[in-house]
């Protein structure tokens, strides 16, 4: 147990909906993250919020959208997804980006299904 | 860009000994940071150690060290008197030194699965 929680756990989606994924970290960090982990492929990055701003976008299509409103909560919208989006979508907070002392905390993560 | 490379999709070891995951990168930056983390079964991804490139002592967290070599950009991780526990996806993990604007990724590696044999 990391002090980050998402949910759900698992979600599975038509390409025509819209749901949420929600994450909330209870270890006062100012810095949250998502990122999306396919199948034989690296992490990747999508959002970074730091303060509630957001300060990374990394090149997602509008179909993710992001909203942190305030440090402790972050979510990601989604809207029209593709099956190539299906993936594990982690979640992760840190201190304060940009801190010496910055290290990621990881969420159990959202394994979602797009048919 | 920064990449990071670990040659070695998959790994097996028997319990109780040790097992060394490779790491490569490459940066043309002088201070960073290095991790490992790692993803059990149940997805969760969990800090191993971390290593400031500033620093030339290796990291140790109990039965996990690290052998950081900057000039060569190879930072391996060993795991002694392994453990059932330890079976997992192995993640090397790059970041840059903290800057005061903009943005602070950690750049991955591909992944190593590690199986212990009982």
């Amino acid at each position: 147990e990391t002090g980050v929680t998402q949910t759900p756990r698992h979600l599975v989606m038509g390409m025509t909906n819209k749901k949420s994924l929600k994450c909330e970290q209870h270890l006062g960090h100012n810095a949250m993250y998502w990122y999306k982990q396919s199948a034989k492929k690296p992490l990747e990055l999508m959002f970074v919020y730091n303060f509630k701003e957001q300060t990374e976008n990394n090149s997602v299509p509008s179909r993710f959208s992001p909203e942190c409103p305030n440090s402790s909560h972050l979510f990601l919208h989604l809207h029209t997804l593709q099956p190539e989006d299906s993936a594990l979508y982690l979640c992760a907070s840190s201190p304060q980006q940009g801190s010496l002392e910055e290290t990621q905390y990881f969420g159990p993560g959202t394994r979602l299904l797009v048919l | 860009a920064q990449t990071v490379t670990q040659s070695q999709p998959e790994m097996s070891v028997q319990e109780a000994e040790t097992v060394t995951l490779s790491c490569t990168y490459d940066t043309s930056e002088s201070d960073y940071y290095l991790f490992w983390y790692k993803q059990p079964p149940s997805r969760q991804m969990i800090l191993v150690i971390r290593q400031e490139a500033y620093k030339q002592q290796n990291a140790t967290e109990n039965r996990f060290s690290v052998n950081f070599q900057k000039a060569a950009k190879s930072f391996s991780l060993k795991i002694s008197d392994s453990q059932l526990g330890d079976a997992a996806m192995y993640f090397c993990a790059y970041r840059s030194q903290p800057i005061i604007q903009g943005a602070q990724k950690l750049v991955f590696g591909q992944g190593t699965r590690l199986t212990i044999n009982p």
